[in-house]
């Protein structure tokens, strides 16, 4: 099976400043690698998604952006954070065909 | 695109009662829909899924069942026990273009000794 790897697991950050998750995966190659938000007692929120390097599609309008510069390497980013950014930030990784998705154990982001 | 709809969006059972889950889909071209489980500041995890070439599948005291017409699809568990709370997700895929895994909003599913 697939090892996800993302990090950090907690960060806290003042409103305005950049941020970088990162994440990666073992265990196969050629991986459709996923972010998702996942508000407080929400559901989970698909931002972007990437069927392979530097392939990168964008499912809402917002301050977040999505790089994939190795094929199994997926970074979250954003150059100005706004307060609404908080949540639990989840890499996923999953074979094509429909396989399971693997998650990450996730990053709880605090704006502040 | 696709949507996803999920409800309830809590369900309270006493132990040994059935749960029921129900979602429905948008895109006809889905055709995978896996159920994920996800604990309490943990990761969401499989714990069953199903193909749209199948009406039901089975697995222990865990059940889906798959209605393409209506576009609908469910989640029953039997013998419900205190370590089935969590919050439990159903989602969609279609095996076209990109390979969008869209997610329904959550069922809080508690179950009381």
């Amino acid at each position: 099976s697939q090892t996800i790897h993302q990090w950090p697991a907690t960060l806290v950050q003042p409103v305005g400043s950049p941020l970088s998750l990162e994440c990666t995966v073992e265990g196969t190659s050629n991986p459709n690698l996923y972010w998702y938000r996942q508000a407080a007692g929400r559901g989970l929120q698909l931002l972007f998604y990437s069927v392979g390097i530097g392939q990168i599609s964008s499912e809402v309008p917002q301050n977040l952006s999505a790089s994939r510069p190795q094929d199994r390497q997926f970074i979250l980013s954003s150059k100005k954070l706004l307060l609404s950014d908080s949540g639990f930030y989840l890499c996923a990784s999953r074979t094509g065909g429909g396989t399971e998705a693997f998650f990450g154990q996730g990053t709880r982001l605090t704006v502040v | 695109g696709e949507n996803v709809e999920q409800h309830p969006s809590t369900l309270s059972v006493q132990e040994g009662d059935s749960a029921v889950i129900k979602c429905t889909y948008s895109d006809s071209a889905s055709n995978y829909f896996p159920w994920y489980k996800q604990e309490l500041g943990k990761r969401p995890q499989l714990i069953i899924d199903i193909r749209s070439n199948v009406g039901e599948k089975k697995d222990q005291r865990i059940a889906v069942t798959l209605n393409k017409t209506a576009k609908h699809f469910s989640l029953h568990i039997t013998e419900t026990q205190p370590e089935d709370s969590a919050v439990y997700f159903c989602a969609a895929k279609a095996n076209t273009g990109f390979q969008k895994l869209v997610f329904g909003t959550g069922t809080r599913l508690l179950v009381s000794p």
